[in-house]
């Protein structure tokens, strides 16, 4: 089974600085997905930005990039330019790619504080 | 284009009762996911259905079942419901099997009392 690991429960930034938040993953799967998804207090959860693991090339969706390290399991979200509007919990997900689609399994969330 | 609605936004039931959820998809979506957010247990995946058939189901007692119409809409039913079902349930809805991109809903907010 998969698991997902986000160890910063909590995390604060000031407007336009940098901050970027860790995950990583267990799997004995070659080929795989990975997502951060964004939950504001709204609570609507929104896809930021995906990995498909059999590319080597991070990931980026303007101010979002990602640094995927497949040998070390490692997938963190860095964001740049902080806005008042990313203040939100950030998910990491994992979902296998054997073939078709399939459940998302997530981490435990990092609760990310963008301040003035 | 509309994004996966669901309804209610919140229900209220009392223990023992029954509780009926429902999600629209994305148009020209044909999957859909649900799963549960409870405080304290991070997202957990309930169901998935393609096509009007069950794909997958996760970790959950049966009294938590589900369908899906021919419309690709989806309905989730938790029978004898117990105070730990409190949670937000949320549904999320892809482009079919191929598709590994999931879009979410708003969620309904079941409170158990």
């Amino acid at each position: 089974a998969q698991t997902v690991t986000q160890s910063q429960p909590e995390m604060s930034v000031q407007e336009a600085e940098t901050v970027t938040l860790s995950c990583t993953y267990d799997t004995s799967e070659s080929n795989y997905y990975l997502f951060w998804y964004k939950q504001p207090p709204s609570r609507q959860m929104i896809l930021v930005i995906r990995q498909e693991a059999y590319k080597q090339q991070n990931a980026t969706e303007n101010r979002f990039s990602v640094n995927f390290q497949k040998a070390a399991k490692s997938f963190s979200l860095k964001i740049s330019d902080s806005q008042l509007g990313d203040t939100a919990m950030y998910f990491c997900a994992f979902m296998t790619g054997a073939g078709t689609a399939s459940k998302l399994t997530f981490g435990t969330g990092t609760r990310l504080q963008v301040t003035l | 284009e509309a994004g996966v609605t669901q309804s209610p936004t919140h229900l209220i039931k009392t223990r023992g009762q029954q509780a009926t959820l429902r999600c629209s998809p994305i148009s020209g979506h044909t999957s859909v996911y649900w799963y549960q957010q409870a405080l304290g247990l991070g997202l957990q995946f309930l169901l998935w259905y393609d096509e009007g058939e069950e794909r997958n189901r996760g970790n959950f007692p049966p009294r938590f079942s589900g369908r899906q119409f021919p419309n690709y809409s989806s309905e989730l039913n938790v029978n004898a419901l117990e105070l730990d079902d409190s949670a937000l349930y949320l549904c999320a809805s892809s482009q079919g099997l191929a598709d590994y991109e999931q879009y979410f809903g708003p969620g309904t907010r079941l409170t158990v009392t």
